[in-house]
């Protein structure tokens, strides 16, 4: 089956500092991907749309400037944590679609981030 | 704006029936997915209803109204390892596919 990894699973940095977050799709290609933060015993809340070559869609109340979205490839999406503050430690999840077609899509294994 | 509902939380027996419920209010719907999510764990694929009606997959079932915006996944003969959340999500083309998620029902299954 199709299999999405992230890197690192887990990190903890300090306030004030950045954190990318890498996700790949090892055995398919997938022009969009997606990610989500989940704070704990809450569900999944999407972030953004990550098209390769184009900007990223954020959704309503995500800061773009403070979460970059980069698809350069058509395995690799990163997403990056800039000036990190203990309020956005929580467990970031990306999916990969590779149809773009809405009803399939591979999850990652997570990667959850604390920040000091 | 888009919306999903579900029980924030069940209990049920080892060995019985439970039947989680789901009903969305959403413009652009594509599909509706239930995920099963381990605490610390990416979701698990469960089932996709495009259509009306009732599809099983061994001791897991789930059914979709479109005209009602209902959804129901069961759950039969009950297992411990059945003690997770399941999330209800919608798949959504507004111009470009993306898929949103309920607040997830925290499923305990005791002895």
């Amino acid at each position: 089956g199709a299999v999405v990894s992230q890197h690192p699973s887990r990190v903890i940095c300090k306030s004030g500092t950045s954190v990318k977050i890498e996700c790949r799709s090892l055995d398919f290609q997938a022009t969009t991907m997606f990610w989500y933060r989940q704070f704990p015993k809450q569900s999944l809340m999407l972030m953004a749309t990550s098209n390769e070559g184009s900007k990223a869609t954020y959704e309503q109340g995500v800061e773009k400037d403070k979460f970059l979205i980069n698809h350069a490839s058509l395995t690799l999406s990163t997403l990056t944590v800039t000036s990190a503050h203990p309020e956005d430690s929580s467990f970031y999840i990306c999916s990969a679609d590779p149809g773009n077609r809405g009803y399939e899509q591979y999850f990652g294994p997570g990667t959850r981030l604390t920040v000091t | 704006g888009q919306n999903i509902d579900q029980p924030t939380e069940m209990t049920a027996t080892e060995g019985a029936i439970v039947q989680i419920n789901c009903t969305y209010q959403t413009s652009g719907f594509n599909g509706l997915f239930w995920y099963q999510q381990h605490a610390g764990e990416a979701p698990t694929f469960l089932s996709y209803n495009v259509l009306d009606g009732l599809e099983e997959k061994g001791r897991f079932s789930s059914f979709l109204s479109r005209s009602k915006g209902y959804s129901y996944l069961l759950l039969k003969e009950l297992q411990m390892k059945d003690s997770a959340s399941y999330l209800c999500a919608v798949s959504l083309n507004t111009g470009g596919f993306k898929t949103i998620f309920g607040a997830g029902t925290r499923l305990f299954v005791k002895a």
